[in-house]
């Protein structure tokens, strides 16, 4: 069963920081990966979808990689700044229906 | 403007009362899904429909129930809410299943059951 985990759950972080958020997943038969960040109130955001047979998308000051043998990805977000303070969520794609499979988020805040 | 939208936003209801939370979307797309999210947990899926008339059983469809009947429309049904219900819960659609699409997701309906 396919298992996607996010560490940590919450990241604070003063302005102008290079971060890396984490994703972990058990299996590595995926179509993609994607991160996505939700903010209160307004659904989810697709920010970067990665296909099994890339290494990494970019997206502005986002770079997200993915390490399909060690069942990994990072995103990492140049040059913070506060309106990049979110939940930042990873999800997986796979099985015959492309059933995403999610991590339960790292909730970032950047200090001004 | 392209989007889903969701309605109710936010919703207290009491056990047993039926409540149907409406999805519409407007980009012609094919496929639309139904999450619930709670806390320290990924979104998990309830029901999903690849087209009209077509739906599926996700992850979590116990009493849950859907229905496709326009291409636009992905309506949420519980017949008899249960506290265990209370939850976040999102609409999504893409163009089609396939998984170089991505998915739009409407902004939540919240929900208490009292």
């Amino acid at each position: 069963k396919q298992e996607v985990t996010q560490i940590p759950a919450a990241l604070s972080v003063p302005e102008g920081e290079n971060l890396v958020l984490n994703c972990s997943f058990t299996d590595s038969a995926i179509y993609n990966l994607q991160w996505f960040r939700q903010d209160p109130g307004k659904g989810l955001t697709s920010l970067l979808l990665i296909q099994s047979s890339q290494r990494e998308q970019t997206s502005g000051r986002l770079n997200a990689s993915l390490d399909k043998s060690s069942g990994r990805s990072t995103l990492y977000i140049a040059a913070s700044q506060p309106g990049d303070s979110a939940t930042y969520l990873c999800a997986v794609r796979r099985g015959s229906n492309y059933q995403l499979i999610w991590g339960a988020g790292t909730k970032l805040i950047i200090k001004p | 403007e392209a989007q889903v939208t969701q309605n109710p936003r936010y919703l207290i209801t009491v056990t047993g009362k039926k409540l149907t939370v409406t999805c519409s979307q407007n980009m012609n797309h094919e496929y639309m899904s139904w999450y619930r999210q709670d806390p320290g947990l990924g979104l998990r899926q309830i029901y999903y429909s690849m087209n009209v008339e077509v739906t599926d059983k996700g992850d979590v469809p116990e009493g849950y129930k859907v229905s496709r009947k326009e291409k636009r429309n992905f309506p949420l049904i519980l017949e008899s809410p249960s506290p265990n219900q209370t939850s976040l819960y999102f609409c999504a659609s893409s163009p089609s299943p396939k998984p170089v699409e991505t998915q739009y997701f409407g902004p939540g309906t919240r929900l208490l059951v009292l």
